[in-house]
C-alpha cells in the first residue's frame, strides 16, 4: 500500500514569492494532518482536517498561509508571500480516525528554504 | 516553557549499550502518549506507544507516570541502526492534535 505522498521534496524560493505544497494521504484517511518541522524542534501542527473540512486550523497563520482540501482527499498548502522565517520542513500526515489506536502516518515532508 | 521537554543530547553510545531516554509533559490532561522516531532528513515513524502499565517491544521499554508526568524510553543492546532522533508526543484527547518534543538525538557507534 502506498504512503502519503507529498511533492515537491524540495522547494527555493526567495522571500515574497508564492509557494503551494500538495499532499496525497493514503486512500481510505479520512483526516489529514499539515504539521511544519523546523530545524532542531518536533513537528508543529498547523492544520487538521476532517474529510474537506478544516476543524483545526488555530495554528495556522492566516495572514500568509492558506489550505484547502477539496474533495477530502488530496489537499495543498499555500503560503504567499513567504518570508524568511517560513523556513522548514512542511509535513503531511494521515490517518484513519482519531483515536489514540489511530496511527498518524507521515509523509517524506517539503523541505523548503526561502532566501 | 514547552509543553513537552526532553534533553536534546546526543546521547553518544556504543553499540550494545542500553540507554534511556525521559520526557516530561505539562498537560496533565494528556491522554495518549507515544515516541516517534525520525531518521535524519526522514520523517517520524511511530516507534510504540506507551501506557501506564509499561509495555515492551523487543529491546524497547516505554514507560509512563502520570503522577510525575513523565515518559521513558529505554533501549537495551542498541545497535547501530538504532542512531536516530526519539521524539515524545502527547495527544490530549480523542481528536485532539499531537504534541512533539523537540526530540533526543542518539548515536550508537561501534
Amino acid at each position: 500500500e502506498a504512503g502519503v505522498v507529498q511533492s515537491p521534496r524540495y522547494k527555493i524560493i526567495e522571500k515574497k514569492q508564492p509557494v503551494a505544497f500538495w499532499c496525497n494521504p493514503i486512500s481510505g484517511h479520512n483526516t489529514l494532518y499539515w504539521y511544519r518541522q523546523n530545524l532542531g524542534q518536533g513537528p508543529e501542527l498547523l492544520i487538521r482536517y476532517e474529510n474537506e473540512e478544516a476543524v483545526d486550523d488555530s495554528q495556522l497563520p492566516k495572514d500568509r498561509f492558506s489550505a484547502e482540501r477539496l474533495k477530502g482527499v488530496d489537499s495543498t498548502l499555500k503560503i504567499q508571500p513567504a518570508e524568511l522565517g517560513d523556513s522548514a520542513v512542511y509535513l503531511c500526515a494521515s490517518s484513519s480516525g482519531l483515536a489514540a489506536y489511530n496511527e498518524q502516518f507521515f509523509g517524506p515532508g517539503t523541505r523548503l528554504t526561502v532566501l | 516553557r514547552k509543553e513537552v521537554e526532553q534533553d536534546p543530547g546526543p546521547f553518544n553510545v556504543p553499540e550494545g549499550a542500553t540507554v534511556a531516554f525521559n520526557c516530561t509533559y505539562s498537560n496533565s490532561a494528556s491522554q495518549s502518549f507515544f515516541w516517534y522516531r525520525q531518521d535524519c532528513r526522514k520523517e517520524p515513524k511511530l516507534l510504540m506507544s506507551v501506557y501506564s502499565s509499561g509495555n515492551e517491544d523487543g529491546r524497547f521499554t516505554a514507560q509512563l507516570n502520570r503522577a510525575s508526568q513523565y515518559i521513558s524510553l529505554l533501549i537495551r543492546d542498541s545497535k547501530l541502526s538504532d542512531s536516530a532522533t526519539y521524539l515524545c508526543v502527547v495527544k490530549r484527547e480523542y481528536g485532539n492534535k499531537l504534541v512533539f518534543g523537540a526530540g533526543t538525538i542518539l548515536r550508537v557507534k561501534s
